[in-house]
Formats: C-alpha cells, sequence, structure tokens
C-alpha cells in the first residue's frame, strides 16, 4: 500500500511555543490529506480537511488560528499547533488520499505526539 | 452528518475463539464503509471495506464483514482468532460519492490470549 510518513513521531515543547508536524505521501500524490487528534480510549476525531492549493476545512470545535494547515504541495501537508498549552498535548494522526478517484482508502501515517509542558 | 458506534470497547477472546465485533452507522444516504486495523506500535492500516454489490466481505487475514442495510451494520467476524490478532479494532463510515471525509467509530480493543 501507499505509504504516508509523519513527522516528528514525538515532540516536548514548552507551553506557549509552537510546534511543527508535517505529514508526507511518499509514493503517490495526495490531493486531500486530514488531520485527527486522537486522545487516549477516544477515537479519531477529524480535525481539519486539508485540500492541496486551497485552504482547509476545519471541523466544528477546531479553532483555525490555533490549529494552521498548509497544503502546499501533492505531497507534503503541515500541522502547526501555534501557542501551545497542556491541553494540546495528543497524539495527532494524518491521513492521505490519492489522486485515483474516491476509491475511499485512506493511508495513515504514524502518528506524532505531542506533550506541552 | 454520519456517525458510528461500536459497542465493545474492550474484547477478551483465547486463541480459536470465534470473533464478533459490532459496528452501526447512522446516515441518510448511500455509504461506504471500512474497518481499520491498528496493531500495537504500528499504523492504523486498512482491513477490509464496502463500497457496493456482495454485502458480504471478505478482507485480508481471514477477517470478514457482512453490511446489513436494513439494520445499519457492518459487523467483523473472524471464524478462529490468533494471539496476533490482537489490536485495536475501527469501523468508520463514509458518504458515498466525491472527496467524503471518513467518520471513525471509538475502537474496540481485542486481546487474544495464547
Amino acid at each position: 500500500g501507499a505509504v504516508v510518513s509523519q513527522h516528528p513521531s514525538r515532540v516536548i515543547c514548552k507551553s506557549g511555543t509552537s510546534v511543527k508536524i508535517e505529514c508526507r505521501s511518499l509514493d503517490f500524490q495526495a490531493t486531500t490529506m486530514f488531520w485527527y487528534r486522537q486522545f487516549p480510549k477516544q477515537s479519531l476525531m477529524l480535525m481539519a480537511t486539508s485540500n492541496e492549493g486551497s485552504k482547509a476545512t476545519y471541523e466544528q470545535g477546531v479553532e483555525k488560528d490555533k490549529f494552521l494547515i498548509n497544503h502546499a504541495s501533492l505531497t507534503l501537508s503541515t500541522l502547526t499547533v501555534t501557542s501551545a498549552h497542556p491541553e494540546d498535548s495528543s497524539f495527532y494522526i494524518c491521513s492521505a488520499r490519492g489522486l485515483a478517484g474516491n476509491t475511499g482508502e485512506l493511508f495513515f501515517g504514524e502518528g506524532s505526539r505531542l506533550t506541552v509542558l | 452528518a454520519q456517525s458510528v458506534s461500536q459497542h465493545n470497547h474492550h474484547v477478551i477472546l483465547s486463541e480459536a475463539a470465534s470473533l464478533e465485533l459490532g459496528c452501526n452507522y447512522s446516515y441518510g444516504g448511500t455509504v461506504n464503509l471500512f474497518w481499520y486495523v491498528q496493531y500495537p506500535g504500528q499504523h492504523l492500516q486498512l482491513l477490509l471495506k464496502y463500497f457496493s454489490g456482495d454485502p458480504l466481505v471478505k478482507g485480508i487475514k481471514g477477517f470478514e464483514a457482512e453490511f446489513i442495510k436494513s439494520k445499519f451494520s457492518f459487523n467483523l467476524r473472524k471464524p478462529s482468532v490468533q494471539w496476533s490478532d490482537t489490536a485495536e479494532y475501527f469501523c468508520a463510515v463514509t458518504a458515498s460519492g466525491g472527496y467524503q471525509k471518513v467518520t471513525f467509530g471509538t475502537g474496540t480493543k481485542l486481546q487474544v490470549i495464547p
């Protein structure tokens, strides 16, 4: 299957700083990428849908000024958590769909665990 | 908007036991349905999917799922589990057509005891 890679896999930062997480599709072009957040013992919560070359579409309740998403190319999307606070500590997962129409299958990155001190 | 519910949060089985994990969705239109699996320390990966046609779908590693439209269900089954099936299983749904977002259930943690 297609490969999606996230970096960094773990990051620890101080409260008030910003953190950038990258999501890359390594062997295919992804017109659409999704960012999810996973809390312990809970499901993946969709944060936003990112389409290459256009603004991300955020889900209700997700602060777009806090979680900045950029999808500048067909193989890279970034999530920046601005002015991070301890409550932003979570597991962030990206997924991508390829160009070949809506087959529906998502390919997932390995996730990035953010800890805000 | 669609939603998904998985009734079992944690299931413990002995090896060779049969497995059935429940999944019900809520959506008024045509849907695509998925089961994803996350093995310890690994990415989420697709187990099987239903788009149309035969409602009994066979996936990898001996898993299958049956789409019952009248019950809005897509239960996952395996006749005989192995220790290596220990993982977390997520049911997911998306509306058909176009680039629709995928909604996940809360997941079921399966523990298989040797």
